[in-house]
């Protein structure tokens, strides 16, 4: 089975406070892509970060790291020092297989709120 | 650059009516999606596309007809709209990226059916 999993549906935060949303997947495929992205109050999906199966390092963007552990299918996504403005409803997704086809599969997304 | 557009933006249907959500792109990727938002699920993928002429069906299909005889359009056909349809439909489009996939996304159709 192909599955994304966001355990947490809602997280409440303070601004500045750091804050982590998880994400774990499932696939049988050796060569698959994972993916977030970020949906603000205003509805478009904002692309955040692709990596790819091959690539286990850690990026950090800013105040946004990613921790990609294959050995525990999970590709988690860390805000510090977050803002309200990082309010916003995050979703991981996952592009199975070494083909493109234009086909994701979603998690149910976690929806951010981020108090002033 | 447009990227991906989408209309309409809002629509209501009565039930048993269709109607064509249309989607455009004007980057020529090849991968065209469909796919629909409701809550606590996320997005699940309705139809997609590899390139003109051939589309294949996703997840939730059922209700739902497209058709890809362009490269930079892609319309998804209600052909009679049920309540289970109430949704926010996104269109995407894609294209081989180094080190990946990356997906392009219009702003969404939000679609009430009465």
């Amino acid at each position: 089975a192909q599955k994304v999993t966001q355990a947490q549906t809602e997280i409440s935060v303070v601004e500045k406070e750091d804050v982590t949303l998880d994400c774990v997947y499932e696939t049988r495929d050796t060569t698959y892509y994972l993916f977030w992205y970020k949906q603000p109050p205003s509805g478009e999906l904002v692309f955040l970060i692709r990596r790819n199966s091959f690539d286990e390092q850690n990026e950090i963007s800013g105040r946004y790291s990613w921790n990609f552990q294959k050995s525990t299918s999970s590709f988690n996504f860390t805000i510090t020092a977050s803002q309200v403005v990082d309010s916003a409803v995050y979703f991981c997704a996952l592009n199975p297989g070494s083909s493109n086809t234009g086909k994701l599969i979603f998690g149910q997304g976690t929806t951010l709120q981020v108090k002033p | 650059n447009a990227g991906v557009t989408q209309t309409p933006k809002f629509q209501v249907l009565k039930t048993g009516q269709s109607m064509t959500l249309q989607c455009a792109q004007d980057m020529n990727h090849e991968y065209m999606s469909w796919y629909r938002q409701d809550p606590g699920m996320g997005l699940r993928l309705i139809h997609y596309s590899v390139g003109a002429g051939i589309t294949d069906q996703g997840e939730v299909p059922n209700g739902y007809n497209v058709s890809r005889s362009t490269t930079e359009d892609f319309p998804l056909r209600l052909l009679s709209a049920a309540p289970s349809q109430t949704s926010v439909y996104f269109c995407a489009s894609s294209y081989r990226a180094s080190g990946g996939y990356e997906q392009y996304f219009g702003p969404g159709t939000r679609l009430t059916v009465t």
